[in-house]
């Protein structure tokens, strides 16, 4: 099987704060992760790629320095969302690439982030 | 630049008849296709992709899909709609360095 987990699934902060995504794969190694952003009835946006023991490479017009992304494991990255405002309030998708083979992607289960 | 397109915003099938979920695609070199559904409040499941071989690829649940290189297609087809495939169903090309490139979506909608 191909598992991957995230956690939480949802999650309720206050504005200014910071709130951190967790996306695991369960039972297989992925040096390449993805995080997307899905809005209401929109199709999903490719946020960044995490490489594991490397920087993240994040897609055009998205803040790096809010959208932290952490890939320290083989089975673990992370996204932390820091000074959320109520405009972040988002479904939040991982995905893990199985193996290192190209385009046998994975896709977590999601996160309902809501800012108050 | 590489574009997936998903012309219709929802359809309307009724339980039991035939279903078709169009995609077009727009990319320099091969392309790599993908379908996937997602139900409400939840992530993405893979239903079949195409990457070469045969253009008509057989996937989950009774899905399948045809590669049409001369029409640049990849439709989802299903021989007979039941009231749970309602749903988003997401086309997608993954031809650029493993990233996906989704389509709008599409919400199908099958009635009893």
């Amino acid at each position: 099987g191909a598992v991957v987990s995230q956690h939480p699934s949802r999650v309720i902060c206050k504005s200014g704060t910071s709130v951190k995504i967790e996306c695991r794969s369960l039972d297989f190694q992925a040096t390449t992760m993805f995080w997307y952003r899905q809005f209401p009835k929109q199709s999903l946006m490719l946020m960044a790629t995490s490489n594991e023991g490397s920087k993240a490479t994040y897609e055009q017009g998205v803040e790096k320095d809010k959208f932290l992304i952490n890939h320290a494991s083989l089975t673990l990255s992370t996204l932390t969302v820091t000074s959320a405002h109520p405009e972040d309030s988002s479904f939040y998708i991982c995905s893990a690439l199985k193996g290192g083979v190209s385009y046998e992607q994975y896709f977590g289960p999601g996160t309902r982030l809501t800012v108050t | 630049a590489q574009s997936v397109a998903q012309p219709e915003d929802q359809v309307n099938v009724a339980e039991g008849n035939p279903l078709t979920v169009k995609c077009t695609y727009s990319v320099s070199g091969n392309p790599y296709l993908f379908w996937y559904v997602q139900y409400p409040n939840r992530g993405l499941q893979f239903l079949l992709k195409y990457i070469t071989g045969d253009n008509l690829v057989k996937g989950s649940y009774g899905f399948e899909a045809e590669f049409n290189k001369s029409q640049t297609s990849f439709h989802l087809k299903k021989p007979s709609a039941l009231v749970s495939d309602s749903a988003l169903y997401f086309c997608a090309d993954g031809g650029g360095y493993n990233k996906l490139i989704f389509g709008a979506g599409t919400r199908l909608a099958v009635h009893p």
